[in-house]
C-alpha cells in the first residue's frame, strides 16, 4: 500500500496559539486529500476536503477560519488550527486518495494527538 | 438515527475464538463497504473491502454485506492476541465519495 505521513504526531500548546500540522503523501502524487478528527472512542469525523490548487470543502458545522487548509501540492496538505483551544484538543488524522484507482485507495496517515492546554 | 450503527464493546474473546463484527445502516445509496482496523493512537488500516452484496473472504478475515437488511459484518477466525484493536466499518455511494464511519469496536483477544 501506499505511505502516507503526518507530522509532528503530537504537540501540545498554550491555548490562544496556533498550531500547523503536515499530511505527506510519500509515494504517490494526491490531488485529494482529507482532514478527519477523532475524540476518544468515537468515530472518525471528516471535517474538510483539500483538493489540489483549490479551496477546500468544509464539512457543516466545521469553522473553516479556525481550521485553515492549504493544499499547495500534490504531495502535501496542512492543516492549521488558529487560536486553539482546549476543547480542540483531539486526534486529527488526514487520508489521502492514490489517483486511477478504487475506493480501496485512500490511505491514512498515523494521525496527530493535539492537547491544549 | 445515526448514518452507521456500530457497537463500540469492548468485546473481549479468547485466543483461538470467532470473532463477528457488525454494523447497520440506514442509507440504501451506500455502495462500497470498508473494514479499518486501528491500533491505539495509530491511523487505520484498510482490512477489507466490498463491492454491493456478498462475501470476500482473506486468509483469517472474511466480510459479509447484505444490502437488503442494511447490514454489514466481519468474521476473524482464530484470533490472535495481535488482532487487538479497533475496528471501524466505512461505507460509501461511489467510488469517489467521502467514507463515513461506524464509531468501531473495540476486540480484545487474550491469550
Amino acid at each position: 500500500g501506499a505511505v502516507v505521513s503526518q507530522h509532528p504526531s503530537w504537540v501540545i500548546c498554550k491555548s490562544g496559539t496556533s498550531v500547523k500540522i503536515e499530511c505527506r503523501s510519500l509515494d504517490f502524487q494526491a490531488t485529494t486529500m482529507f482532514w478527519y478528527r477523532q475524540f476518544p472512542k468515537q468515530s472518525l469525523m471528516l471535517m474538510a476536503t483539500s483538493n489540489e490548487g483549490s479551496k477546500a470543502t468544509y464539512e457543516q458545522g466545521v469553522e473553516k477560519d479556525k481550521f485553515l487548509i492549504n493544499h499547495a501540492s500534490l504531495t502535501l496538505s496542512t492543516l492549521t488550527v488558529t487560536s486553539a483551544h482546549p476543547e480542540d484538543s483531539s486526534f486529527y488524522i488526514c487520508s489521502a486518495y492514490k489517483p486511477g484507482q478504487g475506493v480501496e485507495t485512500q490511505y491514512f496517515g498515523p494521525g496527530t494527538r493535539l492537547l491544549v492546554l | 438515527q445515526k448514518e452507521v450503527e456500530q457497537d463500540p464493546g469492548p468485546l473481549s474473546v479468547p485466543e483461538g475464538a470467532i470473532v463477528s463484527l457488525n454494523c447497520t445502516y440506514s442509507n440504501s445509496a451506500f455502495q462500497y463497504f470498508m473494514w479499518y482496523r486501528q491500533y491505539s493512537r495509530k491511523g487505520p488500516e484498510l482490512l477489507m473491502y466490498t463491492y454491493s452484496s456478498g462475501n470476500k473472504e482473506d486468509g483469517r478475515f472474511t466480510a459479509q454485506v447484505d444490502k437488503s437488511s442494511k447490514y454489514i459484518s466481519l468474521f476473524i477466525r482464530d484470533s490472535q492476541p495481535s488482532d487487538s484493536a479497533t475496528y471501524l466499518c466505512a461505507m460509501t455511494y461511489s467510488g469517489y465519495s467521502t467514507l463515513t464511519f461506524g464509531k468501531g469496536t473495540m476486540l480484545l483477544v487474550s491469550p
